[in-house]
């Protein structure tokens, strides 16, 4: 297994572009989420989803969007990047109370 | 305030020494999970607490839910265990965690 994979690792965007961070997990969990990490702080959520169709906001879901039409698929997009957006970023997905956490996604916003 | 606090925020250490990180938080929680993030790197779950105390090799976790409070144990400290390490708590009738801002720990030969 892969476990969760995501896509792509670095990203330098300017500002008021767009993109999609990619998110994919082989383990047919239901639950997947999106945080970001600024340094000094802890994880925040912006989106999280409990299957296929089901999505719901976080903490921090102002500037994103996501879908979810497959169990294996959580893309989130930013729409028009601003430089507050400049974050790690990190997909989750979880089954019972286990957590299993992608890489991450580097994104600068300049 | 923060609804889960760690401390401290930085620790440095010698290799060998015992190594104590701590977590309280002001929620009723289902479940308590300690995370560990190397530089650069992606995160790994170590424990996941409801009660009691878990130990995985030089890991040890312990958590006490009257107080609501959890500690990190490391034994025999080694560089490689130079990280951040993250707690996060699920509270009850939610799917959703809150994480703790992470302790710093750097470990010296």
């Amino acid at each position: 297994n892969a476990g969760v994979t995501q896509t792509p690792k670095f990203r330098i965007l300017k500002i008021g572009q767009s993109m999609t961070l990619q998110c994919t997990q082989d383990m047919n969990h239901n639950y997947m989420y999106w945080y970001r990490q600024d340094p000094g702080m802890g994880l925040k959520l912006i989106y999280y989803s409990v299957g296929a169709g089901i999505t719901d906001k976080g903490e921090v879901p102002n500037g994103y969007n996501v879908s979810r039409s497959t169990t294996e698929d959580f893309p989130l997009r930013l729409e028009l990047a601003a430089p507050s957006q400049t974050s790690v970023y990190f997909c989750a997905s979880s089954y019972v109370n286990e957590q299993y956490f992608g890489p991450g996604t580097r994104l600068t916003v300049t | 305030k923060n609804e889960v606090e760690q401390s401290p925020q930085n620790l440095t250490a010698q290799e060998g020494e015992f190594i104590t990180i701590n977590c309280s938080y002001s929620v009723g929680i289902s479940a308590l999970h300690w995370l560990q993030q190397h530089p650069g790197g992606g995160i790994v779950s170590l424990f996941m607490l409801s009660s009691g105390k878990k130990k995985h090799g030089r890991l040890i976790a312990t958590i006490n839910i009257q107080e609501k409070h959890s500690s990190l144990h490391i034994t025999a400290s080694h560089p490689r265990d130079s990280a951040v390490y993250i707690c996060a708590v699920k509270g009850k009738n939610t799917d959703k965690l809150i994480f703790g801002t992470g302790t710093r720990l750097q470990v010296f030969p």
